[in-house]
Order: structure tokens, then C-alpha cells, then sequence
């Protein structure tokens, strides 16, 4: 059980909106910047978002990132069937000393 | 363009070692942290371990007192050395830089190299 809690799973059609959430505490998400990633199929993943709402170049304004208090949020729009795919969450915890990830979301685009 | 290429994994025995090596390239190593990274089959990201640019080093509990982090600037190299290994320390082991803002995040992962601790 990961400390950093995503939905196991999300869908939405082709062109539509989605959203995927990252639960945490006040020791990681609450006092530390968010950063999320994309796992496409048998690849590495890829970083999508850092210090919670930049992207890094070449990723497209479709992807958004917000935080608010111990949660932060992953926004997809204008959906495509490329970006199904495996999502996490990750940031630093200052009880544990460690890096956390959350357990991923898996994006189906219907 | 920036690229960290990870080698060393294979099959290895319940208490078997295991050594990993991350060549990094198009950047200038020194200036950067860096990071182990693995993932079990069919499972999610769990970070294992980092090194800072002065050789400060984290690792995850799962993993203290049997792995040992390094790098190597003049080579631009980081290592992992695995003693102890456990079946559950069977993952795709990756290498990641981390980035130079203000936040933990990862922003160049390498291919990654396949452990598997088995009889």
C-alpha cells in the first residue's frame, strides 16, 4: 500500500477530459513540490509535470498539474488514444527521508 | 541529448551480488543528483536510492544495509551494488537523473536492465 494514493484506474473517451488524484499527508505532498510521469506500454516512464504545475518541454499543454493542501492533480484533455498508459505521482517525504511514488493509475481512453 | 544508460542485470541466486552500472551522457554528471529507481513485474515505481552531487546518499528501508550507491564523475558513472539479494528484489532497475529545480522529480530515465533473483 503505497503512502501516496491514486485511483487504480480512470477512462474517458477520445477528445474528452480527464482527471487523476494524488493523495497524501503533510510530511510529502502537503510540504514538497509534486512531480508526475507517464509509463506508455513497455517503456520507461517519462516525466510529464514537475514542482507541481510545470512541464518540462516538449510536453504538450493538454497535460496540466495543480496542488492543493495534501492532494495534487493530474489533468488530461483533448484525450487520445496514444495517452493510455500508466500514471504516477511522486514527491519527497521529510518523515521518511525517501522518495515516494504513488501506486499508479492506469488510463484507458474508450 | 541527455541519455543514462543502465547495464549489470541478469539472473542471480537468493543471496547472491549483483553489480549495476548507469553511463551517463550530454550533460555534466557532476553537477547532478542521481537515482535508482525499480519496478517489480506488473507492479508500480519504487524508488530504491540517490546520490547527491558531494556524495550525500538515501536509500529506501527496503533496501538499506544490502545495497550501496556510487558514482564516479571522472567517468560519468553511478553504480549500485547489491548484496543480499532477495526474490523480492526481482524489478526492472532504472537509472534517473534528477532534475535541477526545487522539486524531487526525475527528469531523464534510462531503458532499464532486468534483475531476477531466483534459484
Amino acid at each position: 500500500q503505497s503512502v501516496l494514493t491514486q485511483p487504480p484506474s480512470v477512462s474517458a473517451a477520445p477528445g474528452q477530459k480527464v482527471t487523476i488524484s494524488c493523495s497524501g499527508s503533510s510530511s510529502n505532498i502537503g510540504s514538497h513540490f509534486v512531480s508526475w510521469y507517464q509509463q506508455l506500454p513497455g517503456t520507461a516512464p517519462k516525466l510529464l509535470i514537475y514542482e507541481n504545475k510545470k512541464r518540462p518541454s516538449g510536453i504538450p499543454d493538454r497535460f496540466s498539474g495543480s496542488k492543493s493542501g495534501t492532494s495534487a492533480t493530474l489533468g488530461i484533455t483533448g484525450l487520445q488514444t496514444g495517452d493510455e498508459a500508466d500514471y504516477y505521482c511522486g514527491t519527497w517525504d521529510s518523515s521518511l527521508s525517501a522518495v515516494l511514488f504513488g501506486g499508479g493509475t492506469k488510463l484507458a481512453v474508450l | 541529448q541527455v541519455q543514462v544508460v543502465e547495464s549489470g542485470g541478469g539472473l542471480v541466486k537468493p543471496g547472491g551480488s549483483l553489480r549495476l552500472s548507469c553511463a551517463a551522457s550530454g550533460f555534466t554528471f557532476s553537477d547532478y543528483y542521481m537515482s535508482w529507481i525499480r519496478q517489480a513485474p506488473g507492479k508500480g515505481l519504487e524508488w530504491v536510492s540517490y546520490i547527491s552531487s558531494t556524495s550525500t546518499i538515501y536509500y529506501a528501508d527496503s533496501v538499506k544495509g544490502r545495497f550501496t550507491i556510487s558514482r564516479e564523475n571522472a567517468k560519468n558513472s553511478m553504480y549500485l551494488q547489491m548484496n543480499s539479494l532477495r526474490a523480492e528484489d526481482t524489478a526492472v532497475y532504472y537509472c534517473a537523473r534528477i532534475g535541477g529545480g526545487s522539486g524531487w522529480y526525475f527528469d531523464d530515465w534510462g531503458q532499464g536492465t532486468l534483475v531476477t533473483v531466483s534459484s
